[in-house]
C-alpha cells in the first residue's frame, strides 16, 4: 500500500498570499495518478487536480499541481477567502487507492 | 447535472448490518467506476471499495474485506454497500463518488452517517 504524507499539517496564511502544499509518496505513483481535493466543514470533498497537474472542470487557475514519482505539490497562487479549507492528496495508480492525512489552510 | 444521493445510514450495534444506497442522476453508473469512501469523525478520507463498469471487478480496502459488499443496480442507476459484522471503527460518514478522469473521483454525494455503538 502506498502511504501519502502531507506537509505541513496546518498552514496559516493571509488572503492574497501564496500557499504551497506538499504530498510525498512512500513509492512512486504510477502514471501521474495523483489527485488533490478540497474539503470544507460539513461538505463533501471537491476534486481540484487530477493526473498530478490537470485542473478539474470549473477550478480557477490560481490552483495548480505539479510533481511526479514520489513528490507532488499543490500551489494556490493567491488565496481567496473561500480557499481556507482542508486539502487532501490521493493516489489511484495502485490498489488500494490511498489518501494523505490532509493539510489545513487557515486564516492567519 | 450530475448528482449522487446517499441514504441508509444510521445507528447500529456492533456485529449488526446496514445497507447503504447511492442514487445517481445525470449520468449512467454502469459507464463509470463507482466508489465508496468514508471519513471517521474528525479524521481524513479512506477509500473503502469500488466496482468496475462491467461489474467483474470489485475491490475493497483490507479492513472491510469479507464484511462489506459493493454492488450496482443498473435499472435503478444506483450503487450499494452492504455492510455486515459492523465494528465501532466503521463509524464514519460514507460517501459515494464517481470515477472520473484518470480514475480520480470527480463527483461526490453529500454523505450518509453510520454510527456503530452499543
Amino acid at each position: 500500500e502506498i502511504v501519502l504524507t502531507q506537509s505541513p499539517d496546518t498552514l496559516s496564511l493571509s488572503p492574497g498570499e501564496r500557499a504551497t502544499l506538499s504530498c510525498r509518496a512512500s513509492q512512486s505513483v504510477s502514471n501521474y495518478h495523483l489527485a488533490w481535493y478540497q474539503q470544507k466543514p460539513g461538505q463533501a470533498p471537491r476534486l481540484l487536480i487530477y493526473g498530478a497537474s490537470s485542473r478539474a472542470t470549473g477550478i480557477p487557475d490560481r490552483f495548480s499541481g505539479s510533481g511526479s514519482g514520489t513528490d507532488f505539490t499543490l500551489t494556490i497562487s493567491r488565496l481567496e477567502p473561500e480557499d481556507f479549507a482542508v486539502y487532501y492528496c490521493q493516489q489511484y495508480g495502485s490498489s488500494p487507492s490511498t489518501f494523505g492525512g490532509g493539510t489545513k489552510v487557515e486564516i492567519k | 447535472e450530475v448528482q449522487l444521493v446517499e441514504s441508509g445510514g444510521g445507528l447500529v450495534q456492533p456485529g449488526g448490518s446496514l445497507r447503504l444506497s447511492c442514487a445517481a442522476s445525470g449520468f449512467t453508473c454502469s459507464d463509470y467506476w463507482m466508489n465508496w469512501v468514508r471519513q471517521a469523525p474528525g479524521k481524513g478520507l479512506e477509500w473503502v471499495a469500488n466496482i468496475k463498469q462491467d461489474e467483474n471487478g470489485k475491490y475493497y480496502v483490507g479492513s472491510v474485506k469479507g464484511r462489506f459488499t459493493i454492488s450496482r443496480d443498473d435499472a435503478k442507476n444506483s450503487l450499494y454497500l452492504q455492510m455486515n459484522s459492523l465494528r465501532v471503527e466503521d463509524t464514519a460518514v460514507y460517501y459515494c463518488a464517481r470515477g472520473g478522469p484518470m480514475r480520480s473521483f470527480d463527483y461526490w454525494g453529500q454523505g450518509t452517517v453510520v454510527t456503530v455503538s452499543s
